[in-house]
C-alpha cells in the first residue's frame, strides 16, 4: 500500500517569511495530493490540491510543488500571519482504490 | 448546504453503553467516510460508502458498526467500546471516489 512521509514533524517560522513543509510517497500510481490545516479542536480543511498532470498549483499566498519522478511534492506558504498556525497534513491517493494515506502532520507555530 | 455536520459533538460513555455517532451531507456526495483521529496523528481511515455500499472496512474491530441509510446520512454504531477507542471521530464525504474529501467538525468520544 502506499506510506507517505512528512517533515518537518515541528516548524517555527518569524512572521513575514516563508515556510515549506515535504512529503514523500511510496506508490507511484498515487495521483491526487490535497493538502490539509487543522486547527486545534477543529475539522482538517483542505487547502490546496495537486493531481499528478501538475506540476505547480497557487492559491493566493500557497502554492503546492510536485516532482512525480522523484516522488515528492511540497508545500509553500509566503508572508505567513499568525493565522497560519495550525498542522498541516499531506496526504496522497490513487483515485481507483478509494484510501487517502496521510502523512504524520507537521504542527507549523508562526511567531509574531 | 455546503458543509459536513457530525452529531454529537461531544460524547462520553460506558464501555457497556450502546451509541451512535451521525453524519449527514446534503452536497449530493456519493461517497462518506469514517475516520478515526487520535491526538497528534492523522486521521486513520475506518470505512468507506461508496454510492451507499460499503466499499471499504480498514479492520475495524466488530464494536464499531457503520450504516449508511441513504446518500445523505452516515452512522456509526458504538457497542462494548473500550478506553483505548477514545478519540475524535471525523466524518468526511466528496462527490464520488475521484474527488477531494471533505470533513466534519468531528465528534469527540470518551470512553470511561
Amino acid at each position: 500500500g502506499e506510506n507517505v512521509e512528512q517533515h518537518p514533524s515541528t516548524l517555527s517560522v518569524q512572521e513575514g517569511d516563508s515556510a515549506v513543509i515535504k512529503c514523500t510517497y511510496s506508490d507511484s500510481a498515487s495521483n491526487y495530493f490535497p493538502w490539509y490545516k487543522q486547527e486545534l479542536g477543529k475539522r482538517p480543511q483542505l487547502i490546496i490540491d495537486i493531481r499528478s498532470n501538475v506540476g505547480e498549483k497557487k492559491d493566493q499566498r500557497i502554492a503546492v510543488t510536485l516532482n512525480k519522478t522523484a516522488k515528492h511534492f511540497s508545500l509553500h506558504i509566503t508572508e505567513t500571519q499568525p493565522e497560519d498556525s495550525a498542522v498541516y497534513f499531506c496526504a496522497a491517493t490513487n483515485f481507483g482504490n478509494e484510501k487517502l494515506t496521510f502523512g504524520t502532520g507537521t504542527r507549523l507555530t508562526i511567531i509574531p | 448546504d455546503t458543509e459536513v455536520t457530525q452529531t454529537p459533538k461531544h460524547l462520553v460513555m460506558g464501555m457497556t453503553n450502546k451509541k451512535s455517532l451521525k453524519c449527514e451531507q446534503h452536497m449530493g456526495h456519493r461517497a462518506m467516510y469514517w475516520y478515526k483521529q487520535k491526538a497528534k496523528k492523522p486521521p486513520e481511515l475506518m470505512f468507506v460508502y461508496s454510492y451507499e455500499k460499503l466499499s471499504i472496512n480498514e479492520s475495524v474491530p466488530s464494536r464499531f458498526s457503520p450504516e449508511c441509510p441513504n446518500s445523505s446520512l452516515l452512522n456509526l454504531h458504538l457497542h462494548a467500546l473500550q478506553p483505548e477507542d477514545s478519540a475524535l471521530y471525523l466524518c468526511a464525504s466528496s462527490q464520488d471516489r475521484r474527488y477531494e474529501q471533505f470533513f466534519g467538525p468531528g465528534t469527540r468520544l470518551t470512553v470511561l
